[in-house]
């Protein structure tokens, strides 16, 4: 059954650092999202990019995100300048159409 | 009024037992609603998907009352494997496919 993959699975950076966190969707589907979860805390929306573009965004995601698809298999989520409140678990998701989303296994991101 | 709201729990119940969750929202312009689950630190795994007319899929109904605004799951025969944070989740119309979840209930089934 086809899946959506992450990487890194956890990844440590220091605070004001960039970061970049990897996904590779499921192969057919067009629609692709980021979410996060801070720990304890409930799945927050992020972004959601479709046909190489922002469809919407969330309060959260500010300049200091931005998001790319750089060839035909990868879409990454890229923070310039990590701050300690951006630790969490984020997690990339795709689909067919705007309706059932299937989620990546997360990558945890711990700032210093 | 939080967008979507469910059961705090937890629930804890004994193997075979039938358990029902709750959820409401307050954006009555969402289009679709599901229920995931969440096993710890782990990714959210989509469960089924909730239609107003009612549907099932095997243990488990999912339930849609547009009017109320009012959206349950019902699990039947409860296993050990049911054990999870169960997180209603509903879309909103026109605003990208964003997905808004609930806090999520957590369910424990003890043999």
């Amino acid at each position: 059954e086809p899946e959506v993959t992450q990487t890194p699975s956890h990844q440590v950076t220091q605070m004001g650092q960039e970061v970049i966190l990897r996904c590779v969707p499921i192969s057919n589907h067009l629609y692709f999202y980021w979410y996060r979860q801070i720990l304890g805390q409930k799945v927050e929306f992020l972004v959601s990019f479709y046909n190489n573009e922002i469809s919407e965004k969330s309060e959260i995601f500010d300049d200091q995100f931005s998001v790319e698809r750089p060839d035909g298999s990868n879409f990454t989520l890229k923070i310039r300048s990590t701050k300690l409140e951006d630790s969490a678990m984020y997690f990339c998701a795709s689909s067919v159409d705007y309706n059932e989303q299937f989620f990546g296994p997360g990558t945890r991101l711990t700032v210093l | 009024r939080k967008e979507v709201e469910q059961d705090p729990g937890p629930f804890n119940v004994p193997e075979g037992a039938t358990v029902a969750f709750n959820c409401t929202y307050s954006n009555s312009a969402s289009q679709s609603f599901f229920w995931y689950r969440q096993d710890c630190r782990k990714e959210p795994k989509l469960l089924m998907s909730v239609y107003s007319s009612g549907n099932e899929d095997g243990r488990f109904t999912a339930q849609l009352n547009r009017a109320s605004q009012y959206i349950s799951l019902l699990i039947r025969d409860s296993k050990l494997s049911d054990s999870a944070t169960y997180l209603c989740v509903s879309i909103p119309y026109n605003q990208g496919g964003k997905l808004i979840f609930g806090q999520g209930t957590e369910l424990s089934v003890k043999p």
